[in-house]
């Protein structure tokens, strides 16, 4: 069946350092979406992506698909506390990854 | 955020009891989701709803079964409750079908001695 693989697993920054996680699934998607959870929080909806190739943009977040429909990632500039919690990747078929746990320094 | 209640939002019990988790939504959605959410492992799919009636297995079905009489309503039971299925669980919602974006509840916190 579909994997969908993230990392990495954890990532400690300071605050102000960029963040990218990384989303690879082994079939091709015909969309994929991205999840925030705050700790202690429910998973809510951030993105959702379509096009090969695609590039879309929230303040500070970018969020890019791969050309092959295959990965996807999503970077974070200048990272500040409120960016605190797992991110996560979530294939077409409902298949999310493991997640990446985001630790801000302050 | 969207209309959806889970109940109850924490429950202690013991190996071998059943046990009933409730989802209700009032954003009149087709398909209703049950997660459970464990350390190292995400979030993953135990069943999904596409309608009254209809329902399918996800990925960690075994040991769980659903219901849904009506279109607000997804019932997950745990027949004979394990330790093995002490986890937090997450109520999902999706307007049209498993590929649009989801809306998620606050989540059960289900701990089984």
């Amino acid at each position: 069946g579909q994997q969908v693989m993230q990392i990495p697993q954890y990532q400690h920054v300071q605050e102000g350092e960029d963040f990218t996680t990384y989303c690879n699934s082994s079939t091709t998607l015909s969309n994929i979406q991205w999840y925030k959870q705050r700790p202690g929080g429910h998973p809510v909806f951030l993105i959702q992506l379509v096009k090969s190739g695609e590039v879309k943009k929230q303040k500070r977040l970018t969020f890019q698909f791969g050309e092959a429909k295959k990965n996807s990632s999503l970077h974070i500039t200048a990272t500040q506390t409120t960016d605190v919690g797992t991110y996560f990747c979530a294939s077409d078929k409902v298949i999310f990854g493991p997640g990446t746990s985001l630790s801000v320094i302050p | 955020d969207a209309g959806i209640t889970q109940s109850p939002r924490h429950k202690v019990t013991e190996t071998g009891t059943p046990v009933t988790l409730r989802c209700h939504q009032t954003e009149n959605h087709r398909y209703m989701y049950w997660y459970r959410q464990d350390p190292g492992h995400g979030l993953r799919l135990i069943h999904y709803s596409y309608g009254v009636k209809d329902t399918d297995k996800g990925e960690v079905s075994d040991g769980y079964s659903v219901s849904r009489s009506k279109t607000e309503d997804f019932l997950l039971t745990l027949e004979s409750a394990t330790s093995s299925q002490t986890s937090v669980y997450f109520c999902a919602i999706s307007e049209s079908d498993r590929a649009q974006p989801q809306h998620f509840g606050d989540g059960t916190r289900l701990s089984i001695l």
